[in-house]
């Protein structure tokens, strides 16, 4: 069974320019989660969803980033406009709610470097 | 606020058991132990969880104390591809939005060693 999937899992770009995420959950799973990691700040949670529709987003750092899950096996993080202080690397995570804990499964992640 | 402590590293030889501690004096009842691994470069690893009773799975094997104070998790031959940051993460049971946040502290990092 695939795991999470990412692409791109490297992304170079300029400042100011639009950059988009993508994830593949895992086939089954209710839940998707985008967190970022960077060596000052750790891994972070951003956003997840439940069923597709988005419950806390009380993460994600600004109104430049935005995430959607259109379908339950497809979600969208976007930066627009990038800056240099959004190079991290991004994972996206998905779980089965299990009734009284979930367990998250993580992709690979895509490392973004913003000049 | 940190709910775990563990060690900033360690060093395994490859083939012996890897015994990893961690310390969370503060847990409450209803709060489970979960631990991933993160090799360098790749996506944090689910390894294992539990509430009260010890725990094995195909990777390792997780003791919890009586107290729940304390847990160890043990993977019982190490080898070179163990070599990673591993996290010990209390978690409550489900309880509201909040409860999906997993907390990464600093972790422990594990050197095997040929």
């Amino acid at each position: 069974d695939a795991g999470v999937i990412q692409s791109p899992r490297h992304e170079v770009t300029e400042m100011g320019q639009e950059v988009t995420l993508r994830c593949k959950p895992i086939s089954g799973h209710d839940y998707l989660f985008w967190y970022r990691q960077t060596m000052m700040r750790g891994l972070e949670l951003l956003i997840y969803f439940n069923n597709n529709v988005p419950i806390d987003d009380s993460g994600m750092p600004e109104d430049r980033f935005s995430a959607k899950m259109p379908n339950a096996s497809f979600s969208t993080l976007k930066i627009q406009p990038s800056e240099p202080r959004d190079s991290a690397v991004y994972f996206c995570a998905s779980s089965l709610w299990e009734g009284r804990w979930e367990t998250q499964y993580f992709g690979p992640g895509t490392r973004l470097l913003v000049l | 606020d940190a709910k775990t402590t563990q060690p900033p590293s360690m060093d395994c030889a490859e083939g012996r058991a890897a015994n990893l501690p961690c310390n969370h004096s503060t847990i409450s009842g209803n709060e489970y132990v979960y631990w991933y691994r993160q090799i360098h470069s790749q996506g944090p690893q689910y390894i294992i969880h539990g509430l009260k009773n010890n725990e094995t799975n195909e990777m390792a094997s997780l003791i919890i104390t009586e107290d729940r104070k304390s847990s160890t998790l043990i993977l019982p031959h190490a080898t070179l591809r163990d070599t990673a940051v591993y996290y010990c993460i209390v978690r409550p049971e489900y309880s509201g939005a909040g409860s999906y946040q997993l907390t990464f502290g600093k972790g422990t990092k594990l050197s095997v060693i040929p």
